[in-house]
């Protein structure tokens, strides 16, 4: 397998504009995670999904970010509108859930807002 | 509130010396805990997993152990290379399996010297 492939690995876009970020699983797993890293904050979890349904999304720090996962080989991160102070990493993790649950992360999209 | 900690935040060692990198974690009902290497710019991969059933896991130069009662981890890296600088974090799972989600801490970036 692959791994956990995200796109883009870079983004940079203006304030006020719509970004998405996307993920592709490692194949047969169950869940999903997204965390963002910044210097200060380190890595904070956004929101997961388990079996593509949305478990716990307290990390998601406004109602500008929004998660979906239409099945379970697919997951968008979107920030509409965009600010500056979302500029970070965002990574996108998966993991079999049973009684190993290793999390294995992708490359990570690095988000510049100007 | 459930939180990771890993102090120092960064360390530097001579080519060949034993290290441990500590980490400590405020609730003992760990489910799990993992350690990752995260190199300049790249995402995160994952070294060792112990759950919360185990005391210890091995792989090549590398030793991580857990005791919940004292709520640490260590993670001993043997000979240490040049080519083991990178920064290490740990993190704990509090849920269940079904719900386990990671807790990160700061990580220690660590240094070996030629």
């Amino acid at each position: 397998d692959a791994g956990v492939i995200q796109s883009p690995r870079h983004e940079v876009t203006e304030m006020g504009q719509e970004v998405t970020l996307r993920c592709k699983p490692i194949s047969g797993h169950n869940s999903l995670f997204w965390y963002r890293q910044t210097m200060m904050r380190g890595l904070e979890l956004l929101i997961y999904f388990n079996n593509n349904v949305p478990i716990d999304d307290s990390g998601m720090p406004e109602d500008r970010f929004s998660a979906k996962m239409p099945n379970a080989s697919f997951s968008t991160l979107k920030i509409q509108p965009s600010e500056p102070r979302d500029s970070a990493v965002y990574f996108c993790a998966s993991s079999f859930v049973t009684t190993n649950t290793e999390a294995f992360f992708g490359q990570g999209t690095r988000l510049t807002v100007v | 509130k459930q939180e990771v900690t890993q102090i120092p935040a960064a360390l530097s060692v001579p080519e060949g010396e034993n290290l441990v990198l500590n980490c400590s974690f405020t609730d003992s009902a760990i489910y799990n805990l993992q350690w990752f290497r995260q190199d300049p710019g790249k995402g995160l991969t994952s070294l060792l997993l112990i759950q919360s059933s185990q005391r210890e896991q091995t792989s090549g130069r590398l030793n991580a152990s857990l005791d919940k009662s004292s709520g640490r981890s260590t993670l001993y890296i043997a000979a240490s290379q040049p080519g083991d600088s990178a920064t290490y974090l740990c993190a704990a799972g509090w849920d269940t399996g079904a719900n386990s989600k990671l807790t990160f801490g700061k990580g220690i970036t660590l240094s070996v010297r030629p």
